[in-house]
């Protein structure tokens, strides 16, 4: 089955820059990849999607890569605000109505 | 914004008892999740609901667990007789248009 790794575990970055959480998938079936945050006694919250028909895509401040052949798909925070801190989990599944296997998270801190 | 809701946030219970967490997804959705996150891990799925059936579930998901739509609003996962392990956060999702969408969770912890 789908395995996904997901790197840092943790990440400690000043307000306005950048923050960049990597994961890799074992599945070739895989084609849809969603990025999480989640907040202290909160559900996860989507925040960015991607699909495999697609090498990129941004919101904002927000960006998240895949590159297909090498198996593995990133995360880019730009201008990074404390707002932003939370855990940030990675996903990966058939489409987006089959189960998500997730990796083990980023907590990620912005200090002001 | 419409929201997938949980209940309750908080349950204790004795090792051995029955539990049922209940969750009303987005209307309109058409699928149905429950995953679990035990303190610290990974969001592990447990199963997937679609059409009145169990569309997929995991090796968690064993006899002890059971899903049901009782109406047309509620979502109900039942452990039957809980264990230690079960302790754990649990959430439920669903889809629309392929997102899927997680409510808040209902902390489990068995003593």
């Amino acid at each position: 089955g789908e395995n996904v790794e997901q790197h840092p575990s943790t990440l400690s970055v000043q307000e306005g820059d950048s923050a960049v959480i990597k994961c890799t998938y074992s599945d070739s079936a895989s084609n849809y990849f969603p990025w999480y945050k989640q907040e202290l006694g909160k559900g996860p919250q989507l925040i960015i999607d991607i699909r495999s028909n697609v090498g990129e895509k941004k919101d904002q401040r927000i960006a998240v890569t895949l590159n297909k052949t090498a198996k593995h798909f990133s995360l880019h925070i730009t201008e990074t605000q404390p707002e932003d801190s939370a855990v940030y989990f990675c996903a990966a599944s058939r489409t987006g109505n089959t189960p998500l296997v997730f990796g083990k998270g980023t907590r990620l801190s912005v200090i002001a | 914004e419409p929201e997938v809701t949980q209940t309750p946030s908080h349950q204790v219970t004795q090792m051995g008892q029955e539990v049922i967490l209940r969750c009303v997804p987005i209307s309109n959705h058409l699928y149905f999740y429950w995953y679990r996150q035990i303190l610290g891990q990974k969001v592990e799925f447990l199963v997937s609901f679609y059409n009145n059936e169990i569309s997929e579930k995991s090796e968690i998901f064993d006899d002890q667990f059971s899903v049901e739509r009782p109406d047309g609003s509620n979502f109900t996962l039942k452990i039957r007789s809980t264990k230690l392990e079960d302790s754990a956060m649990y959430f439920c999702a669903s889809t629309q248009q392929e997102t899927q969408y997680f409510g808040p969770g209902t902390r489990l912890l068995v003593l």
